[in-house]
């Protein structure tokens, strides 16, 4: 019973373009949400995070956005950079602890 | 330096054998997680510590045992090891248990043969 999927196990983007990846959630009580981001071999770092109160927070070049109506997070990256091409993990604030969804790999083609 | 640091990076092990992992952080943060990469790529949590004591113990088999001797290192120990506990073990930590910033380890790929 996964309360955090992403649909989309990849994506490619042409260098430049935007970048939109997507979340789906089932408990609409919820308080954060937020967006790691995983090189290989490596593990995830945090990228950008949005409370609930709130539909939308920017930084630089990445924006997430809140849906509750819908429980659905997504995060678009304008403009896409290959230095972008990584796993990005939606992740949400539950009871002392995060829970994260299965990720999706983004590879930006020059 | 390490914020998080775990090792071994990799591990190949026949089944039935025990295995340790360690972690340690140098952040000075209270709260430590083991999380479990599985075949379908999601991050499950095992475990959380803060300050020592156990908070959180999702369902895991009891083969899994975590042990930390002080705030600073959570290691993960495995009975038993089955094909099934092959995975990428993830360790992480955070300022408290309310917190979301985690800082993750790099990760330790066990391979059960």
């Amino acid at each position: 019973d996964q309360q955090v999927k992403q649909n989309s196990p990849s994506l490619s983007v042409q260098e430049g373009r935007i970048s939109i990846l997507n979340c789906d959630y089932t408990n609409s009580m919820f308080d954060y949400f937020l967006w790691y981001k995983k090189y290989p071999a490596e593990g995830p770092t945090f990228l950008i995070s949005i409370s609930s109160i709130k539909d939308k927070n920017e930084d630089g070049r990445f924006t997430v956005f809140l849906n509750k109506s819908a429980k659905h997070l997504s995060l678009h990256i304008v403009p896409s950079q290959p230095g972008d091409s990584a796993v990005y993990f939606c992740a949400v604030r539950g009871a002392q602890k995060l829970v994260f969804g299965q990720g999706t790999r983004l590879t930006i083609n020059p | 330096d390490t914020a998080v640091s775990q090792t071994p990076k990799y591990l190949v092990t026949q089944m039935g054998n025990d295995k340790s992992i360690k972690c340690e952080q140098n952040l000075g943060h209270d709260t430590m997680y083991w999380y479990k990469q599985d075949s379908k790529k999601f991050l499950k949590i095992m475990f959380s510590y803060n300050n020592k004591e156990l908070i959180i113990n999702e369902t895991v088999p009891n083969r899994f045992s975590p042990k930390s001797p002080d705030k600073a290192h959570l290691n993960l120990h495995i009975n038993s090891l089955e094909l099934g506990d092959s995975a990428v073990y993830f360790c992480a930590s955070s300022p408290t248990t309310g917190s979301y910033g985690y800082t993750f380890g790099s990760g330790t790929r066990l391979t059960v043969v």
